[in-house]
């Protein structure tokens, strides 16, 4: 089955710096990639997804890439504030054309003011 | 629209009493799912439904049951609950494959 592997586990960085999150996944067939961002006591929440027929997308200051040859896909969050302090989950499909999704462990990311 | 309402909020059970998860959604979504959610495990898939009528087994299927009768509900039971069941547990729901999943608020259950 599918295994989804997520670095770092925690992550500090300055108010203003950048942050990046990297996942691998392990079945070449999948082909739906979000990230959720949970805050405390909080459900998930879908911040970014991307699809395995393109390599980047933006929204504002969020970001992912996906490259497919070596089956990792990375979370860009440019310009971090405070509220930006949560933990981020990356997630895969089940191979093509599942609804399943196969979560990593998640990164509990601390932007300090 | 609701959303995904999951019911109840908090739980407490002694070890080998049984409960049902209740989780209701209003986006006429095919797809629904029950996740469990440990410190440092990430979110592990418990069961799931491609419509009514249909479920299949996820990742940590072991001592839980569901059903699917309407597009809206999708119970999780607990048949005899263990203290590894202490966990919170997520239900999600999406329209489509390759689609957002839509979380719930969660259950926290304790048991003791």
């Amino acid at each position: 089955g599918e295994n989804v592997e997520q670095h770092p586990s925690t992550l500090s960085v300055q108010e203003g710096d950048s942050a990046v999150i990297k996942c691998t996944y392990s079945d070449s067939a999948s082909n739906y990639f979000p990230w959720y961002k949970q805050e405390l006591g909080k459900r998930p929440q879908l911040i970014i997804d991307i699809r395995s027929n393109v390599g980047e997308k933006k929204d504002q200051r969020i970001a992912v890439t996906l490259n497919k040859t070596a089956k990792h896909f990375s979370l860009h969050i440019t310009e971090t504030q405070p509220e930006d302090s949560a933990v981020y989950f990356c997630a895969a499909s089940k191979g093509a054309g599942s609804y399943q999704l196969t979560f990593g462990k998640g990164t509990k990311l601390s932007v300090i003011p | 629209n609701a959303g995904v309402t999951q019911t109840p909020k908090f739980q407490v059970l002694k070890t080998g009493q049984s409960m049902t998860l209740q989780c209701a959604q209003d986006m006429n979504h095919e797809y629904m799912s029950w996740y469990r959610q440990d410190p440092g495990m990430g979110l592990r898939l418990i069961h799931y439904s491609v419509g009514a009528g249909i479920t299949d087994q996820g990742e940590v299927p072991n001592g839980y049951n569901v059903s699917r009768s309407t597009t809206e509900d999708f119970p999780l039971r607990l048949l005899s609950a263990a203290p590894s069941q202490t966990s919170v547990y997520f239900c999600a729901s999406s329209p489509l494959a390759n689609s957002p999943l839509h979380f719930g608020n969660g259950t926290r259950l304790t048991v003791t």
